[in-house]
């Protein structure tokens, strides 16, 4: 089965401070790959997703993230962060198939800024 | 405006008492999705929808019922709830294909707790 590890329970930063979340999948084949975030009391929202092409993938907010083959990685940055970005961040992968496409999440990774 | 809605948004209920939550989406898309969010542990999906009538299960459809009569709605049935299925609930909806993987829109979700 695939499966999707976010290594970072939790992570602090300051306003203003750069910032990386990682995610590595475990996929055979070229994933679908998608990061999400959950602010406080909400449902998931898509910040960015990559299907193929370049490897470097512009989202929403001024986040970016960089797929890496090598690494099966898939981590997203921003270069400044802002206080309204405290929230969750989900990475995920999709797997097409002709019965359903199936999606699997990562456990998250709960983002703190402090001023 | 384009959403998913689930319905109710909250549910406190007692072992044994068949539920149902409610989604409708309003986009025209084919497929439809419930997963489960426990700390921890991400989203985990429980069942998927390519179709009207074409139902299948995720990683954890055990205790759930699904169906999928109309393209809009996609409700989820639990026909003996126990406490292990207190957990917050989201269904999506995406434009994926058997062969194509799409990002998923979510619903705003329904904490259901069962006592």
């Amino acid at each position: 089965a695939q499966s999707v590890t976010q290594p970072d329970i939790h992570i602090t930063v300051s306003e203003g401070a750069s910032l990386e979340l990682r995610c590595n999948y475990s996929y055979g084949a070229t994933p679908y790959l998608f990061w999400y975030v959950q602010s406080p009391g909400q449902g998931l929202q898509l910040l960015l997703k990559y299907f193929s092409g370049d490897t470097l993938v512009q989202g929403i907010k001024g986040f970016e993230a960089e797929f890496k083959r090598s690494q099966s990685s898939f981590n997203l940055r921003k270069p400044s962060v802002h206080w309204s970005d405290a929230a969750e961040y989900f990475c995920a992968v999709g797997q097409p198939s002709n019965t359903g496409n199936q999606f699997y999440f990562g456990t998250g990774t709960s983002l703190t800024v402090i001023p | 405006e384009a959403q998913v809605t689930q319905n109710p948004r909250y549910l406190i209920t007692v072992t044994g008492k068949k539920l149902t939550v409610t989604c409708s989406q309003n986009m025209n898309h084919e497929y439809m999705s419930w997963y489960r969010q426990d700390p921890g542990l991400g989203l985990r999906q429980i069942y998927y929808s390519m179709n009207v009538e074409v139902t299948d299960k995720g990683d954890v459809p055990e205790g759930y019922k699904v169906s999928r009569k109309e393209k809009r709605n996609f409700p989820l049935i639990l026909e003996s709830p126990s406490p292990n299925q207190t957990s917050l609930y989201f269904c999506a909806s995406s434009l994926s294909t058997g062969t194509h993987v799409n990002e998923q829109y979510f619903g705003p979700g329904t904490r259901l707790t069962v006592t």
